[in-house]
C-alpha cells in the first residue's frame, strides 16, 4: 500500500535553532516528492519539489534532501523564525500513467512550533 | 494574481441539507482537485479533474459530486450532508503533476 510517514508528529524549538523533519515513503512507482508548508487555517504552500534524480533542493532557509534508494526525505530548516511555526507536509507523487493523475499521497504532517 | 479561490470560507449545515462548494483558478491549469483534511489525517482526495470535461473519483468520493464547469471552475456538491462530512475542504489546481496550488479552504460543520 502506498504510504507516506512523517516524524516527528510535533516539534518545539527555540527561535534561531535548526531542525530536521523526516519523511519515509513506500509509494511506487515514484514520480516526485514535495514538501508543503501549511499555516494554521490556510491552504498548503509548496516549498520544494524533487524528482528521482535530485537529491537536494533549497528554498531559502529550507533544504530538502531525497534518498530514492532508501525512500527517505528530510526537510532541514536553518535559523528558525517565529513565522516557521506551521505544519510541514510531505507529499509523494506516483508516476502518471502508472495510475491516476490524481495520485498524490499525503503524509499527516509535522507540526512545528518555534518559540521566542 | 488570485491563484485558487474557494467560497465560502465557513459553512454550517444541518444533516440532510445540500450545498455546493465553489472553486476557481486563474492560472490556466488543466488539473483541479478537491481534498478534505481531518484532524490527525493527511489530505485525502475526493475527486479530481484532469482536464475540462473529465472528472474522476479519488480516495473518498462517497457522498459527493463534482462538476468541472469550465477550465477555471470546479465545484463540489454535497447532496445530503452528514456529520461525517464535517471537515476542512481544499481545492487545488496544477499543471500535470507539478506543483499544486491550494485554495484557502472551506471549513464545513454538519450538525
Amino acid at each position: 500500500k502506498n504510504q507516506v510517514e512523517q516524524s516527528p508528529q510535533s516539534l518545539i524549538i527555540l527561535e534561531g535553532k535548526n531542525c530536521t523533519l523526516q519523511c519515509n515513503y513506500t509509494v511506487s512507482p515514484f514520480s516526485n516528492l514535495r514538501w508543503y508548508k501549511q499555516d494554521t487555517g490556510r491552504g498548503p504552500v509548496s516549498l520544494t519539489i524533487m524528482t528521482f534524480s535530485e537529491n537536494t533542493k533549497s528554498n531559502g532557509r529550507y533544504t530538502a534532501t531525497l534518498d530514492a534508494d532508501t525512500k527517505q526525505s528530510s526537510l532541514h530548516i536553518t535559523a528558525s523564525q517565529l513565522s516557521d511555526s506551521a505544519s510541514y507536509i510531505c507529499v509523494v507523487s506516483a508516476k502518471p500513467g502508472g495510475g491516476s493523475q490524481g495520485n498524490l499521497i499525503f503524509g499527516k504532517g509535522t507540526k512545528l512550533s518555534v518559540k521566542p | 494574481n488570485a491563484g485558487v479561490t474557494q467560497t465560502p470560507k465557513f459553512q454550517v449545515l444541518k444533516t440532510g441539507q445540500s450545498m455546493t462548494l465553489q472553486c476557481a483558478q486563474d492560472m490556466n491549469h488543466n488539473s483541479m482537485y478537491w481534498y478534505r483534511q481531518d484532524p490527525g489525517m493527511g489530505l485525502r482526495l475526493i475527486y479530481y479533474s484532469a482536464s475540462e470535461g473529465t472528472t474522476d473519483k479519488g480516495e473518498v468520493p462517497n457522498g459527493y459530486n463534482v462538476s468541472r464547469l469550465n477550465k477555471r471552475e470546479f465545484s463540489l456538491r454535497l447532496e445530503s450532508a452528514a456529520p461525517s462530512q464535517t471537515s476542512v475542504y481544499f481545492c487545488a489546481s496544477s499543471e500535470r503533476t507539478l506543483r499544486a496550488f491550494f485554495g484557502q479552504g472551506t471549513r464545513l460543520t454538519v450538525v
